[in-house]
């Protein structure tokens, strides 16, 4: 498996320009996490989907950032417009969702976003 | 509001010394907790984790111990290597609707030295 792939590795962009943030979870899991890390705040939880329906988005910054998951196998975090301050990490995770098994999260390798 | 915590931003260990990182929630309701390794330029890797039932799990190398009395939470590793170098975080796992919301701390940064 190849797990979670996330892309773009890096983006630069300016202010004003829509940013989108795109992540394929590993086959078969049925939850979803984006999340945000900084030096200053951490990891943020953002947003979740379970089978591909968003169940908390509370993380969510501002209604310039939205998130959707036309499939189970593909989701979009988009920032519009983008900010410097919107500069960070962002991770996708996935998890089986079972709670027979381990509940962890396997995260991709994150995109790096800085907005100039 | 709930959180989770880390007592030490920062920890320096020199190579065979085993190590001690130490994390505190809030949350009484949590009832599974996980930590994780993060090395740079990479996404956060499940380490171990361990249920509210448990006080204590062991794995290779790594044993996570549990005390719900005062809730703090501590990941132990024995003859750290200079692989083990990376940021460590602690999460804990919130049961909701069919779902865990998982909630994660600052992060604790060990170094090890050769």
């Amino acid at each position: 498996d190849a797990g979670v792939i996330q892309s773009p590795r890096h983006e630069v962009t300016e202010m004003g320009q829509e940013v989108t943030l795109r992540c394929k979870p590993i086959s078969g899991h049925n939850s979803l996490f984006w999340y945000r890390q900084t030096m200053m705040r951490g990891l943020e939880l953002l947003i979740y989907f379970n089978n591909n329906v968003p169940i908390d988005d509370s993380g969510m910054p501002e209604d310039r950032f939205s998130a959707k998951m036309p499939n189970a196998s593909f989701s979009t975090l988009k920032i519009q417009p983008s900010e410097p301050r919107d500069s960070a990490v962002y991770f996708c995770a996935s998890s089986p969702n079972d709670r027979a098994t381990n509940e962890k999260l396997f995260f991709g390798s994150g995109t790096q976003l800085s907005v100039l | 509001g709930e959180s989770v915590g880390l007592h030490l931003p920062t920890l320096s260990v020199q190579e065979g010394d085993n190590s001690i990182i130490n994390c505190a929630y809030s949350n009484s309701a949590s009832d599974y907790f996980i930590w994780y390794k993060q090395e740079s330029g990479k996404g956060p890797q499940f380490i171990i984790d361990i249920r509210s039932n448990m006080d204590k799990r062991q794995g290779q190398r790594v044993t996570v111990l549990l005390n719900k009395t005062v809730k703090h939470l501590s990941l132990q590793i024995a003859a750290t290597q200079p692989g083990d170098s990376a940021v460590y975080f602690c999460a804990e796992n919130r049961a909701s609707g069919g779902s865990y919301i998982p909630t994660f701390g600052r992060g604790t940064s060990l170094i090890v030295h050769p």
